[in-house]
């Protein structure tokens, strides 16, 4: 199992550039999460999918930002125009969700660091 | 979900048991403890979770007590590997949020 993978592992852009990050889950998993970490903030929700579905997206900064997932094996965070304050490392998790606990172990990729100059 | 409050830092001597502490006073009856780790530049780790009962794998033991109001996370003989963060998380469905965790220094 390849786990989750995400690209590209490290992004260098200037503001006003469009970044796309790509994370393909693990396959079979059934739900699909955007984390950003900065020293400031932490370890933030983004958004998540289950089944593709977007389910909770109370967590997207503004409307720069925007996440898709065409199907299960894809999914893609973009942000446009970028700016510095997006400067973060992005992860991408998938799951397998329980449906009797209403749960499901995150297996986490190894993110994309992004730098926004 | 539930708040939970951790220390901010911990050490531990290598080959000793550590001892993460976390309180979950406002828990309710269908949201589970879930434990993970983040060892630097890294993404998160999963450990373990419980409910009511206490539970054990290969990497920890989780003690949740009988008010389900706090938990321990016992890694039982901690190498330099185990240094990290620890993050606490109550979970009802599956949105995790993360808060600052403990951060566990393993001394030699």
């Amino acid at each position: 199992d390849a786990g989750v993978i995400q690209s590209p592992r490290h992004e260098v852009t200037e503001m006003g550039q469009e970044v796309t990050l790509r994370c393909k889950p693990i396959s079979g998993h059934n739900s699909l999460f955007w984390y950003r970490q900065t020293m400031m903030r932490g370890l933030e929700l983004l958004i998540y999918f289950n089944n593709n579905v977007p389910i909770d997206d109370s967590g997207m900064p503004e409307d720069r930002f925007s996440a898709k997932m065409p199907n299960a094996s894809f999914s893609t965070l973009k942000i446009q125009p970028s700016e510095p304050r997006d400067s973060a490392v992005y992860f991408c998790a998938s799951s397998l969700r329980d449906p009797r606990a209403n749960t499901g172990e995150l297996f986490f990729g190894e993110g994309s660091r992004l730098t926004v100059l | 979900d539930a708040k939970t409050t951790q220390p901010t830092s911990m050490d531990c001597a290598e080959g000793r048991a550590a001892n993460l502490p976390c309180n979950h006073s406002t828990i309710s009856g269908n949201e589970y403890v879930y434990w993970y780790r983040q060892i630097h530049s890294q993404g998160p780790q999963y450990i373990i979770h419980g409910l009511k009962n206490n539970e054990t794998n290969e990497m920890a033991s989780l003690i949740i007590t009988e008010d389900r109001k706090s938990s321990t996370l016992i890694l039982p003989h901690a190498t330099l590997r185990d240094t990290a963060v620890y993050y606490c998380i109550v979970v009802q469905n599956e949105k995790l949020t993360f808060g600052t965790g403990t951060r566990l220094t393993i001394i030699p």
